[in-house]
């Protein structure tokens, strides 16, 4: 079974402060994804990387940074968060077979 | 407009009825998946599908590229099966694309 893991599971932070979101995958997938869902909303790409080292711009960038340092990490980074930022982030790890895993979501609050 | 639109958006079952909900696609789809969000929030895989069907217990899914749609059908519908549930097409370009989701209510 494919695992995704997410921490923190919740955070509330500050208008202005920097937030960091963190992704773990233990399938040896080459593919990894950070998805933000509003309430009553799909998910929406913000950012992927296919690769370590490196990461490429989804449909809703701005406002957000990634971070691949390893196949097995991908981070979101938030730098000065704002209100509009507040939303479930799901992260997803996808392998050869293009099928993908979800983690099992980070709730954001920014204040 | 929506590269994935699934239909309907909401709907409600009672228990023990059938129902197909269903997403068209305005872009070369390849695959296609299918996930369930629980009360919880947690995503789950229902179905990876390349153009074909699959089965599953009292779900069952089929994906016609060529006619750009595809549909998941629910048979004997539990309380358990409420959720929303969305589809999410693939065009080998890395990314998925996902639909807005049907919300389903399983009433008793």
């Amino acid at each position: 079974e494919a695992a995704v893991t997410q921490s923190p599971r919740s955070k509330v932070a500050v208008t202005g402060g920097k937030v960091t979101l963190s992704c773990h995958q233990t399938n040896n997938h080459d593919y990894m994804y950070w998805y933000r869902q509003d309430t009553g909303h799909g998910l929406r790409l913000i950012h992927y990387s296919y690769v370590a080292d490196s990461t490429e711009k989804g449909d809703i960038p701005d406002g957000y940074k990634a971070s691949r340092p390893s196949q097995e990490n991908f981070s979101l980074i938030l730098e000065l968060a704002s209100l509009s930022q507040t939303a479930v982030y799901f992260c997803a790890s996808r392998g050869s077979s293009y099928e993908q895993y979800f983690g099992p979501g980070t709730r954001l609050t920014v204040l | 407009g929506d590269k994935v639109k699934q239909s309907p958006s909401a709907l409600s079952l009672q228990e023990g009825t059938n129902s197909a909900l269903r997403c068209n696609f305005s872009i070369a789809a390849t695959t296609v998946q299918w996930f369930l969000q629980n009360p919880r929030g947690s995503l789950i895989n229902l179905f990876y599908l390349v153009p074909g069907t699959k089965e599953n217990g009292r779900l069952k899914s089929a994906f016609d590229s060529k006619e750009s749609y595809s549909t998941l059908h629910i048979r004997d519908a539990q309380l358990e099966d409420s959720g929303t549930y969305f589809c999410a097409a693939d065009t080998n370009a890395y990314k998925v694309i996902f639909g807005k989701g049907t919300h389903l209510h399983v009433l008793p």
